[in-house]
């Protein structure tokens, strides 16, 4: 149980597009998703924090208007880079808390890797 | 704000030695302690967890540690398989509710057979 998948698994496109990324909890309802940028060899960075019906909560030093987070029900949060650059480049993955399990324990999507050419 | 140092960066054992992962954190109202394993472009998997009101826990070959009053924690992982060789991270909560969770920078573990 408490599965988490994300779509698309990789994806490539041209700097200045906008691409969307899809966080869903398979088998559990997740008030509370998380998502990540994890860069080569580096830890996984909290870039917000996303709560369904509601505005995400961004870490200090991520664009809220570039990286915009819309969680639009309990068992799915998008997450889209809005005119992508090569920086944007990275590993992105999300999470989701068990509504009405243990508030810290997370499970992880796959990842989605973004190459901006 | 939370801060979260591991260490060592890489560590490179012998099939069937012991290693250990060693984490600080700066936050003492932190009370939650997990432990990931991440293989190369993988997702990150929970392999054990520890809460602030337990100094030990213990799963088959993976156990952890907390000196709260230091404020460590460590991964003791005994018997090691090259299939443990990955990358792991420790982390610590951050905030009250539904937590966030602060990584440390990671350690790259090397079984060799």
């Amino acid at each position: 149980g408490a599965v988490v998948s994300q779509h698309p698994s990789r994806v490539i496109c041209k700097s200045g597009t906008s691409v969307k990324i899809e966080c869903r909890s398979l088998d559990f309802q997740a008030t509370t998703m998380f998502w990540y940028r994890q860069f080569p060899k580096q830890s996984l960075m909290l870039m917000a924090t996303s709560n369904e019906g509601s505005k995400a909560t961004y870490e200090q030093g991520v664009e809220k208007d570039k990286f915009l987070i819309n969680h639009a029900s309990l068992t799915l949060s998008t997450l889209t880079v809005t005119s992508a650059h090569p920086e944007d480049s990275s590993f992105y993955i999300c999470s989701g808390i068990l509504a009405g399990g243990s508030p810290d324990t997370q499970y992880f999507g796959p990842g989605t890797r973004l190459t901006v050419l | 704000g939370e801060n979260v140092e591991q260490h060592p960066s890489t560590l490179s054992v012998q099939e069937g030695d012991s290693a250990v992962i060693k984490c600080t954190y700066s936050d003492s109202a932190s009370n939650y302690f997990p432990w990931y394993k991440q293989e190369l472009g993988k997702r990150p998997q929970l392999i054990i967890d520890i809460r602030s009101n337990v100094g030990e826990k213990k799963d088959q070959r993976i156990a952890v540690t907390l000196n709260k009053t230091a404020k460590h924690f460590s991964l003791h992982i005994t018997e090691t398989q090259p299939e443990d060789s990955a990358v792991y991270f420790c982390a610590a909560s951050l905030g009250t509710g539904f937590q966030k969770l602060v990584f440390g920078t990671g350690t790259r573990l090397l079984v060799s057979p």
